[in-house]
């Protein structure tokens, strides 16, 4: 199956920014990446998604190296209301018809003021 | 408002007493998937369907059932629920089944199992 790696926490100040690393060495060719956030007690959502090189929305940007088996979320000048837990998603690079996603653990950011 | 849905929220049950939580996605799509999530253990798929009447077994599908027989509802059954099953819930879908497909998420259930 595959599988994504990352740091289990990070801490920031305010207005710092945040580079978040996630390792997926077996990515499928076909696959995207894609971050979501997670609010306690809530279900994630979506904030990013890249295949190669960069990609930047309103929120965050996203960084992937030519070889695709790692990218980097990284967040401008957070706040407060970034304090959450941040995934990485890749599909299964063994999937020959099965369409099972893997989420990683997550990385636990917590902003401090 | 294009919505996933999951009911109950809460539930409190004994060991053994079969129990189904629904989900239900008002945005045509054909993936539905069911997470567990628990602490240190980040999100681990139970269940996908890549459309009705097509499902299988992602990471940790041991003591569940699903069934997908309308295009918009997905429930999980555990017909026999342990201790070990007391967790958060989670029911997704999107448009497809690639990791490009954004996932849509719904805002949990949490089981307890006595």
């Amino acid at each position: 199956l595959a599988k994504t790696t990352q740091p289990i926490s990070m801490d920031s100040y305010e207005g710092q920014e945040v580079n978040i690393t996630c390792s997926h060495n077996n990515i499928a060719t076909n696959d995207y990446i894609t971050w979501y956030q997670q609010f306690p007690s809530q279900g994630p959502r979506f904030i990013i998604q890249g295949y190669k090189t960069k990609v930047t929305n309103e929120v965050a940007s996203l960084f992937i190296p030519a070889d695709r088996k790692s990218s980097t979320l990284s967040l401008p000048r957070v706040s407060l209301s970034d304090t959450a837990v941040y995934y990485c998603l890749v599909g299964d690079p063994q999937d020959t018809g099965r369409r099972a996603l893997t989420f990683g653990s997550g990385t636990r950011l917590q902003v401090q003021p | 408002e294009a919505q996933v849905t999951q009911n109950p929220r809460y539930l409190i049950t004994v060991t053994g007493k079969k129990l189904t939580v629904t989900c239900s996605q008002n945005m045509n799509h054909e993936y539905m998937s069911w997470y567990r999530q628990d602490p240190g253990l980040g999100l681990r798929q139970i269940y996908y369907s890549m459309n009705v009447e097509v499902t299988d077994k992602g990471d940790v599908p041991e003591g569940y059932k699903v069934s997908r027989k309308e295009k918009r509802n997905f429930p999980l059954i555990l017909e026999s629920p342990s201790p070990n099953q007391t967790s958060l819930y989670f029911c997704a879908s999107s448009e497809g089944a690639f990791s490009s497909y954004e996932q849509y998420f719904g805002p949990g259930t949490r089981l307890t199992v006595t």
